[in-house]
């Protein structure tokens, strides 16, 4: 079966402190995976996706296949960082992209 | 480009009415997808379609749910004598094709509240 778990509903750190948002997928085949973000009231955007292998926003995702895993990482969380967060899975079979669970990032000043 | 447009943004039907939700993808976007968020829930794919195609809707309701993505116009949700647990947000997305490394744009929401 196709899944994504992101187990954290809601993660919340202190400014300055590191964070990591866990994603765990399902997938037989070459995975696609991307973090979408979605700040409050605004739609959601792509914040980065795997085979780019891109730092956005300071954010930085590695896809271990051993682990099946695409945890999103910031080494210093700031204030603006809060909002949900969505890991994505984009099946091949189907065409249609999978959505976890979602987690709520809290950034404390 | 203005993007993904979806409207209304808020939309408040009573028991057995019926909600008709809109998405206009974004110019040269032939690709929409639908989900639905429940509180305190993730993205749930609803349906995806192409120009007058429904290509996947394995993820909508059997009944009172339908879709469709005319040759001109938005894409539109039906929902059918809605109930109280229809009440969520659904959120429209459009890719310019399919296939890895496509990016899909998303709306910014309708939100459904049935009372």
């Amino acid at each position: 079966a196709q899944r994504v778990t992101q187990p954290e509903k809601l993660l919340s750190v202190f400014k300055g402190a590191p964070v990591e948002l866990k994603c765990n997928y399902s997938y037989s085949g070459s995975p696609e995976l991307f973090w979408y973000v979605q700040y409050s009231r605004q739609r959601l955007q792509l914040l980065l996706r795997h085979i780019s292998r891109e730092s956005i926003k300071g954010f930085t995702a590695d896809l271990n296949k051993g682990e099946t895993s695409f945890h999103l990482k910031k080494p210093f969380a700031q204030e603006e960082d809060s909002a949900m967060y969505y890991c994505a899975l984009y099946s091949g079979n189907t065409g249609k992209l999978i959505f976890g669970q979602g987690t709520t990032l809290q950034v404390k000043p | 480009n203005a993007g993904v447009m979806q409207n209304p943004r808020h939309l408040v039907r009573r028991r057995g009415q019926e909600a008709r939700l809109r998405c206009s993808p974004m110019k040269g976007h032939s690709h929409v997808y639908w989900y639905r968020q429940l509180p305190e829930e993730g993205l749930k794919f609803m349906v995806y379609l192409q120009k007058e195609n429904i290509i996947d809707e394995s993820g909508m309701p059997k009944e009172r749910f339908s879709a469709e993505f005319p040759k001109e116009g938005p894409s539109i949700l039906r929902i059918q004598q809605v109930v109280r647990g229809d009440s969520a947000a659904y959120f429209c997305a459009s890719s310019r094709e399919q296939g890895r490394n496509t990016e899909a744009f998303f709306g910014q929401g309708t939100r459904l509240t049935v009372v």
